[in-house]
């Protein structure tokens, strides 16, 4: 069985463009949610993906977006690249219903210039 | 307004010793709970949960204990190991419209000297 992976490890961006960044879930979890985490801080949520559909958001403005696909791999997408959008992106995995417990991924660390 | 608190940014343990890590949360809706434990440059990786409708849950060295009323959750390692030095987050569940998502702590740093 394989764990959470995710893809790039690293990535340098300049502020204003676009990025995405790619997550693949634990075999048999149908839900992918994703998180930002900045330096010295928790992990803050993004939103969760269940079965290829958006069913819950934190509190991010609306150039952070994403996708699940059939297979349950998802995509973060972030436009419009801001400073403060440098941190590590975390994906996490679940079965979803009654057992909670979510899987992370390594992560994908974002540096903006 | 943070609804997961973790007060102790960090902890020193001499090995052998016992750990205490603490958390305390705001909403009461909060109804399943969980420890994560990290290393630099790693994911998250999960310790042990506890439901809302237990007061203890138990696995190996690890002990997370849940007082509702006080809305305040620890969890214990017995005995401390230099290998459980890292960045331990309490979470909890809560629900985001129909998303049951993960709310965290800032964490607590563990450093077990040998």
């Amino acid at each position: 069985e394989t764990g959470v992976t995710q893809s790039p490890t690293h990535l340098i961006k300049t502020r204003g463009q676009q990025v995405t960044l790619r997550c693949s879930s634990q075999s048999g979890h149908n839900t992918v949610s994703w998180y930002q985490q900045a330096l010295g801080q928790g992990p803050q949520f993004i939103f969760q993906y269940y079965r290829e559909e958006e069913n819950g958001r934190g509190n991010f403005p609306p150039r952070f977006s994403g996708l699940q696909f059939p297979n349950y791999s998802s995509e973060l997408n972030v436009n419009a690249l801001e400073l403060d959008d440098s941190a590590l992106y975390l994906c996490a995995s679940s079965i979803g219903g009654v057992r909670e417990t979510q899987y992370f991924g390594p992560g994908t660390r974002l540096l903006v210039l | 307004d943070q609804q997961v608190k973790q007060n102790s940014p960090s902890l020193s343990v001499q090995e052998g010793r016992i750990s205490i890590l603490n958390c305390d949360y705001t909403n009461s809706m909060f109804d399943y709970f969980l420890w994560y434990k990290k290393y630099p440059a790693e994911g998250p990786t999960f310790l042990i949960s506890i439901s809302s409708i237990k007061d203890k849950n138990e696995d190996g060295r690890f002990t997370v204990f849940l007082n509702k009323s006080a809305k305040h959750l620890s969890l214990h390692i017995v005995p401390s190991q230099p290998g459980d030095s890292a960045v331990y987050f309490c979470a909890a569940i809560g629900n985001s419209g129909s998303a049951r998502q993960l709310t965290f702590g800032s964490g607590t740093q563990l450093t077990v000297l040998p």
